[in-house]
């Protein structure tokens, strides 16, 4: 059972284009709800993460849009570069039985074309 | 500051061997999990601890046994390795147990079952 779907599975993107990863969930126990950055060969990083009591968090050329009633949440890349070329993962959060759990989109594949 | 270390970084075993992945942090974290990732499926928990001498089972964690031996290392133990165990291993930490405390993850182990 995915809890958190995520789409599309890969993308690519012009360099200054605007690229856009979509995910939904279903449990609305989860309170945060982060997104990795994972280059090749290295091991998922955090890179910007929204509360669901916030529509929209930015951070630099990203921002998170968060659309708690439709229980979506998207990923935008503004000026997109080729050294955002990584796979994104979003994921869902909660305290559960004494520990976090995250549960993961299955990733999207980002390639930036210069 | 290393953060979160992985060894060993590739591994190829035989059906039925075991073999242990390591994993140390130097963050003094109070919790470590670890992932397995395979293509098209996101991050799956196996194996987490919410603190020194405490473990639990997370979504897969059939066939696999962890350890968590001090407050820095926790190692995950195939007995018997089979061809379904073939992915890409990843040891994260957290500061707490809390929703919001980001993953740190290590750069993964990459095994391969024949």
């Amino acid at each position: 059972q995915q809890q958190v779907k995520q789409s599309p599975q890969s993308l690519i993107v012009q360099k200054g284009g605007i690229s856009i990863i979509n995910c939904a969930y279903e449990n609305t126990a989860f309170d945060y709800f982060p997104w990795y950055q994972q280059f090749p060969g290295k091991g998922p990083a955090l890179l910007i993460a929204i509360r669901p009591d916030v529509s929209e968090k930015k951070e630099g050329r990203f921002t998170i849009s968060f659309n708690k009633s439709a229980k979506q949440f998207s990923l935008h890349i503004m000026d997109s570069q080729p050294g955002d070329s990584a796979t994104y993962f979003c994921a869902a959060s909660g305290t559960s039985g004494g520990y976090q759990k995250v549960t993961f989109g299955t990733g999207t594949k980002l390639q930036v074309i210069p | 500051n290393a953060g979160v270390t992985q060894t060993p970084k590739f591994q190829v075993l035989k059906t039925g061997q075991s073999m242990t992945l390591q994993c140390a942090q130097d963050m003094n974290h109070n919790s470590m999990y670890w992932y397995r990732q395979d293509p098209g499926m996101g991050l799956r928990l196996i194996y987490y601890s919410a603190s020194e001498g405490t473990t639990d089972k997370g979504e897969v964690p059939n066939g696999y046994n962890v350890s968590r031996l001090n407050k820095r290392e926790f190692s995950l133990r195939l007995e018997s390795a089979a061809p379904s165990q073939t992915s890409v291993y990843f040891c994260a930490s957290s500061e707490e147990r809390n929703y919001n405390s980001p993953l740190h993850f290590g750069n993964g182990t990459r095994l391969t079952v024949t």
